[in-house]
């Protein structure tokens, strides 16, 4: 069965530096989506993305963070200076046809702490 | 105001046992909902999108409220494996990204 691989499944960085997560979403799906989770809390959007541009983005992706596909099979997130309360599940997403109707696939996650 | 209310438990229930969970958006817009499930530490996955008349699949029922604003999940005869957190999820009109309530944790005690 397909599905969608994060890669690392833990880093744990020093505050300030830059971090790249990576995903591989399913290879056949349009769209792509971070989310993120604080350990407790519930799970976040920051970002989507469609034909190679951000679609939407909330509040919590700042100018600190950055989407990136690079090639035709890796989407990454940056998060250039990081902060500890950056310290979280980040969790890639991908579907075939956006929201309406479609499921949403998850990739296992990320769990990023910042020391 | 939060996008998506859920109440968040626990709930413990013991196995055969029905549970029902609810969950509120605040937004008319809103225009798909979904259930998904997530185990400790595990990614979120669908257990199963809502329509509007209702649908059921198995053990699994789900309802949708439009004027009320109100959804539900009910589960027939727990199993061990129904352990875990359910998240109940909104899509707005006209926007592709998931809103997630905080979640309703379920144990199932033998």
């Amino acid at each position: 069965e397909p599905e969608v691989t994060q890669t690392p499944s833990h880093q744990v960085t020093q505050m300030g530096q830059e971090v790249i997560l990576r995903c591989v979403p399913i290879s056949n799906h349009l769209y792509f989506y971070w989310y993120r989770q604080i350990l407790g809390q519930k799970v976040e959007f920051l970002v989507s993305f469609y034909n190679n541009e951000i679609s939407e983005k909330s509040e919590i992706f700042d100018d600190q963070f950055s989407v990136e596909r690079p090639d035709g099979s890796n989407f990454t997130l940056k998060i250039r200076s990081t902060k500890l309360e950056d310290s979280a599940m980040y969790f890639c997403a991908s579907n075939l046809a956006g929201g309406v109707g479609t499921e949403a696939f998850f990739g296992q996650g990320t769990r990023l702490t910042v020391v | 105001r939060k996008e998506v209310e859920q109440d968040p438990g626990p709930f413990n229930v013991p196995e055969g046992a029905t549970v029902a969970f609810n969950c509120t958006y605040s937004n008319s817009a809103s225009q798909s909902f979904f259930w998904y499930r997530q185990d400790c530490r595990k990614e979120p996955k669908l257990l199963m999108s809502v329509y509007s008349s209702g649908n059921e699949d198995g053990r699994f029922t789900a309802q949708l409220n439009r004027a009320s604003q109100y959804i539900s999940l009910l589960i027939r005869d727990s199993k061990l494996s129904d352990s875990a957190t359910y998240l109940c999820v909104v899509i707005l009109t006209g926007a592709n990204n998931l809103f997630f309530g905080t979640g309703t944790r379920l144990t199932v005690i033998p």
